[in-house]
């Protein structure tokens, strides 16, 4: 079983919609939970980090994390064409490295 | 804030020479820094992790002595393929953290070995 499994889509959404991107994960020493949106040829940028589980919003964006499941989400409300990206998800433990899913190709439509 | 650079953007050479890749934090100092490599629509891969002053941690299955990796002071880093091949050719990222514990990314480089 792989440390993060993310499912790498293609995920293709009206503008407008509600995308739910999620990760589960297997090790239960995670406690730092990270998204990351990445344009075509570029490095990845950070759009949420949380510790721990809960929830935490940011303009359109939430994050929620459930560690009794080791799920973690990502949603987008109003979903805009400049969305279109892939999305990763990243986890670290007590070390310093960085765990990430495969990506997440989403395309929102005009 | 929490800018990361990098330079060159992309880079064309030729199969034997080596390239140098420059990675800045441009707005805050960067304790440690990491260096990634991306091949097409692949997720991230750690090559090795690098402390201000101190020899860089590389990952099983990266060759240190062809991916040597310098970490002069709290914002500057370099990741040098040495005598690099077709192989080689991939897309380099570097990422930072500051004083957190969330890391920023540079926008990569682009490297073809001809």
């Amino acid at each position: 079983q792989k440390e993060v499994e993310q499912d790498p889509g293609p995920l293709s959404v009206p503008e407008g919609a509600i995308v739910s991107l999620n990760c589960t994960y297997s090790n239960s020493a995670f406690q730092y939970f990270m998204w990351y949106r990445q344009y075509s040829r570029k490095g990845p940028e950070l759009l949420m980090y949380t510790y721990s589980s809960g929830n935490k919003e940011d303009g359109r964006f939430t994050a929620q994390v459930d560690k009794s499941s080791k799920y973690i989400s990502l949603f987008i409300r109003d979903s805009q064409p400049s969305d279109s990206a892939t999305y990763l998800c990243a986890m670290r433990g007590g070390s310093e490295k960085l765990v990430f899913g495969k990506g997440t190709k989403l395309t929102v439509n005009p | 804030g929490a800018v990361v650079s990098q330079h060159p953007s992309w880079v064309i050479c030729k199969s034997g020479t080596s390239v140098k890749i420059e990675c800045r934090s441009l707005d805050f100092q960067a304790t440690t820094m990491f260096w990634y490599r991306q091949f097409p629509k692949q997720s991230l891969m750690l090559m090795a992790t690098s402390n201000e002053g101190s020899k860089a941690t590389y990952e099983q299955g990266v060759e240190k002595d062809k991916f040597l990796i310098n970490h002069a002071s709290l914002t500057l880093s370099t990741l040098t393929v040495t005598s690099a091949h077709p192989e080689d050719s991939s897309f380099y990222i570097c990422s930072a953290r500051e004083a957190g514990w969330a890391q920023y990314f540079g926008p990569g480089t682009r490297l073809l070995v001809l």
